[in-house]
C-alpha cells in the first residue's frame, strides 16, 4: 500500500527556518516525481515544488524560489522540504504528493502543519 | 499564469447532480487536456477524484464524471450524497512544469 508520511512541521519564528520530511513506502520512490502542495489557513491548495525522479531537476512556485529547496534520498525513501526566510504567508498544512502520469498527484500524505509566528 | 477560477460553492439536495465549473484560458485549460480533479473532506488530505478532464481515479464511483468545453472544465457529481460534503479543487499541469490549481469550491448537501 502507498504511503506518504509527513513530518518536521512546528511553530518558527519570521524568518527561521524549517525542514520538512516525507517518508514514502509502497512504492519504488526512485521511478517517481514527487511534489509538495500547501494549503494555508482559509485559502486553497497551492503547489510549491517538484523533484524529478532522480533529484537532479526541480521546480518552484515564484512564492518560494530561492528560500525553499526540494531534495530526495531514494535509498532512504525520504523526500525533504528546506524552508527558509519563513514569512507569516508560509504558514500552512504542507502535503506531499506523488505525481503520476506527470499531469496529476494520485497519492498525498496526510500532512504537516508550519505555523509562522511574527 | 494566473489560477483557475471555480466558484466559491455550490449546494444540493441528496439525489441532486451538482457541476463545479473550472475556468481557464485558451494558452492552458482551452488546449491541452492536463487536467485533474480533487477532494478534500474537512480535516483530511486532498484525494484524486478525475485526471486527464474525464478519466476516473482507480476506486472512484462513476457519480463522479469530468468534462471540458473550450475554456471551461466542470466535474459533475450525479445522485448527491451526504458524504460528498467536502472542498473540490481543479488543477492543470503547465508547459513549465509547475501546476495550477483553482481556488476550490465548497459542496454543500442540503
Amino acid at each position: 500500500e502507498v504511503q506518504l508520511v509527513e513530518s518536521g512541521g512546528g511553530l518558527v519564528q519570521r524568518g527561521g527556518s524549517l525542514r520538512l520530511s516525507c517518508a514514502a513506502s509502497g512504492f519504488m520512490l526512485s521511478s517517481y516525481t514527487m511534489s509538495w502542495v500547501r494549503r494555508a489557513p482559509g485559502k486553497g491548495l497551492e503547489w510549491v515544488s517538484s523533484s524529478g525522479a532522480s533529484g537532479t531537476t526541480t521546480f518552484y512556485a515564484d512564492s518560494v524560489k530561492g528560500r525553499f529547496t526540494i531534495s530526495r534520498d531514494n535509498s532512504k525513501n525520504m523526500v525533504y522540504l528546506q524552508m527558509n526566510s519563513l514569512s507569516a504567508e508560509d504558514t500552512a498544512v504542507y502535503y506531499c504528493a506523488k505525481r503520476d502520469g506527470g499531469t496529476y498527484f494520485d497519492r498525498w500524505g496526510q500532512g504537516t502543519l508550519v505555523t509562522v509566528s511574527s | 499564469q494566473s489560477a483557475l477560477t471555480q466558484p466559491p460553492s455550490v449546494s444540493g439536495s441528496p439525489g441532486q447532480s451538482v457541476t463545479i465549473s473550472c475556468t481557464g484560458t485558451s494558452s492552458d485549460v482551452g488546449t491541452y487536456d492536463r487536467v485533474s480533479w480533487y477532494r478534500q473532506p474537512p480535516g483530511t488530505a486532498p484525494k484524486l477524484l478525475i485526471f486527464e478532464v474525464n478519466n476516473r481515479a482507480s476506486g472512484v464511483p462513476d457519480r463522479f464524471s469530468g468534462s471540458k468545453s473550450g475554456n471551461t472544465a466542470s466535474l459533475t457529481i450525479s445522485g448527491l450524497q451526504a458524504e460528498d460534503e467536502a472542498d473540490y479543487y481543479c488543477s492543470f499541469y503547465t508547459n513549465i512544469n509547475t501546476f495550477l490549481f483553482g481556488g476550490g469550491t465548497k459542496v454543500t448537501v442540503l
